[in-house]
């Protein structure tokens, strides 16, 4: 059973371009979480989506920031405009459709914004 | 609203000593989880450990045990007989378990604390 796999690994972006960011959460899992980290800094929680629906966008930033989880395919978190202050870590998180489970994490996407 | 407070950023130690990772949070919820995860220098997250709150026996795994006092809102973490290989930033995290009708919900987490384990 594959963990939960995110795509690309590094990400480099000029400045108002547009970054993607993708996550293909674990087999079986409904639920897809994603959170920031910022240099030296904890995670921060930004979305949290569920097939075709976003349940809790909280933490995601008014503007240039979406995240979209279709009923097929991978969940993409998409930037447009990006600056440098965007440059950081997301990870993506899936679940399953049960309580006590914790979430399993992707490997991250590094973006780096010049 | 929930907090965590990782008030350690950074600890070095040489190989062997045991050490301690301090962890505080605050939630008004009556049933949560806490976490520990471990970011290697590689960059991923490690799940170490999830405890719900109405568990407060200690546990043990191998080199690494989690001391959780409910009653000082603290979920500690020592290492023992600390390796090189433990380098990594640590972090504390809490969910709550009531949100969303007890579905699973977004982690909290601390700011992490950066362990350095010297030769």
């Amino acid at each position: 059973n594959a963990g939960v796999m995110q795509n690309p690994r590094h990400l480099v972006r000029r400045r108002g371009q547009e970054a993607r960011l993708r996550c293909s959460p674990m087999k079986g899992h409904s639920h897809v979480y994603w959170y920031r980290q910022l240099p030296e800094e904890g995670l921060k929680f930004m979305v949290y989506l569920q097939k075709e629906n976003i349940i809790d966008e909280s933490g995601m930033p008014k503007e240039r920031f979406s995240a979209e989880f279709p009923k097929e395919g991978p969940s993409i978190l998409r930037i447009q405009q990006v600056v440098r202050g965007d440059s950081a870590a997301y990870f993506c998180a899936s679940s399953p459709w049960t309580g006590n489970t914790e979430a399993f994490f992707g490997q991250g996407t590094r973006l780096t914004v010049v | 609203a929930q907090k965590v407070t990782q008030a350690q950023t950074e600890i070095s130690v040489v190989e062997k000593e045991d050490v301690t990772l301090d962890c505080v949070y605050e939630t008004r919820d009556t049933t949560y989880y806490l976490f520990w995860y471990k970011q290697p220098p590689s960059g991923e997250l490690v799940f170490l450990i999830r405890r719900n709150s109405f568990d407060e026996q200690n546990e043990i795994s191998g080199r690494y045990s989690w001391n959780f006092q409910k009653s000082t809102s603290s979920f500690n973490f020592t290492i023992t007989a600390s390796q090189v290989v433990d380098s990594a930033v640590y972090f504390c995290a809490l969910r709550d378990d009531l949100a969303l009708g007890g579905a699973n919900s977004k982690l909290t987490f601390g700011k992490g604390i950066t362990l350095s384990v010297r030769p």
